[in-house]
């Protein structure tokens, strides 16, 4: 089946530093979605990418869809405090009826103050 | 405020028991979807419901079954717990809100077998 690899595992990086983390996939997608998970809660949509080569901004928070369809890369630019979490990607054939979502492990982001 | 609403949030099972966790959402989504979230091993599909009516197996169907009661609704039922089935559920819905297709992810129900 499909998989998606998730780096780094984890990070641990002083405010104000950029942060970069990304995804393979073994087969190619036509969306792709970045979540954040914070402790105790649920995943949230940070950004959606539905077309490749697709640059997408939501804040401090940058996305690319790759070219060849298979990863996809975020960044986080000047970190604080709240961006510690679980990120996570997972990408998805949306079309038809509907669409599943595979994840990649996540990326669990520490940031020293 | 819209969303996808579980319960309980949290709950401990001895072995051999039986429950059913509750999923509801209010977005008018067609799609439902039940994860397990473990240590290490990020989101993984139990079952989901693509529409009202239908369901189907995910990666990790074994001991686990649903039912979808109703456009709002999808159960989980754990049968007879296994502590192996120890884990954070997360229950979602998808759907089109303008122009972006997301998943809405419930904040979970920490299930403890013992």
């Amino acid at each position: 089946g499909q998989q998606l690899n998730q780096s780094p595992q984890s990070m641990f990086i002083q405010e104000g530093e950029d942060v970069s983390m990304n995804c393979t996939s073994s087969s190619i997608f036509n969306t792709w979605l970045w979540y954040k998970q914070d402790p105790g809660e649920g995943p949230v949509l940070l950004i959606a990418l539905y077309k490749a080569g697709e640059l997408t901004s939501n804040g401090r928070l940058t996305a690319q869809f790759g070219i060849t369809r298979k990863d996809s890369f975020l960044n986080i630019s000047a970190s604080i405090p709240s961006d510690v979490g679980i990120y996570f990607c997972a990408g998805m054939n949306y079309g038809g009826s509907q669409g599943n979502l595979i994840f990649g492990k996540g990326t669990k982001l520490s940031v020293k103050p | 405020n819209a969303g996808v609403t579980q319960t309980p949030k949290f709950q401990v099972l001895k072995t051999g028991q039986s429950m059913t966790l509750q999923c509801a959402q209010d977005m008018n989504h067609n799609s439902m979807y039940w994860y397990r979230q473990d240590p290490g091993m990020g989101l993984r599909l139990i079952y989901y419901s693509a529409s009202e009516g239908t369901t189907d197996k995910g990666e990790v169907p074994n001991g686990y079954n649903v039912s979808r009661l109703n456009k709002r609704e999808f159960s989980l039922r754990l049968e007879s717990a296994a502590p192996s089935q120890t884990s954070v559920y997360f229950c979602a819905s998808s759907g089109r809100q303008g122009a972006t297709y997301g998943y809405t992810f419930g904040s979970g129900t920490r299930l403890t077998v013992v």
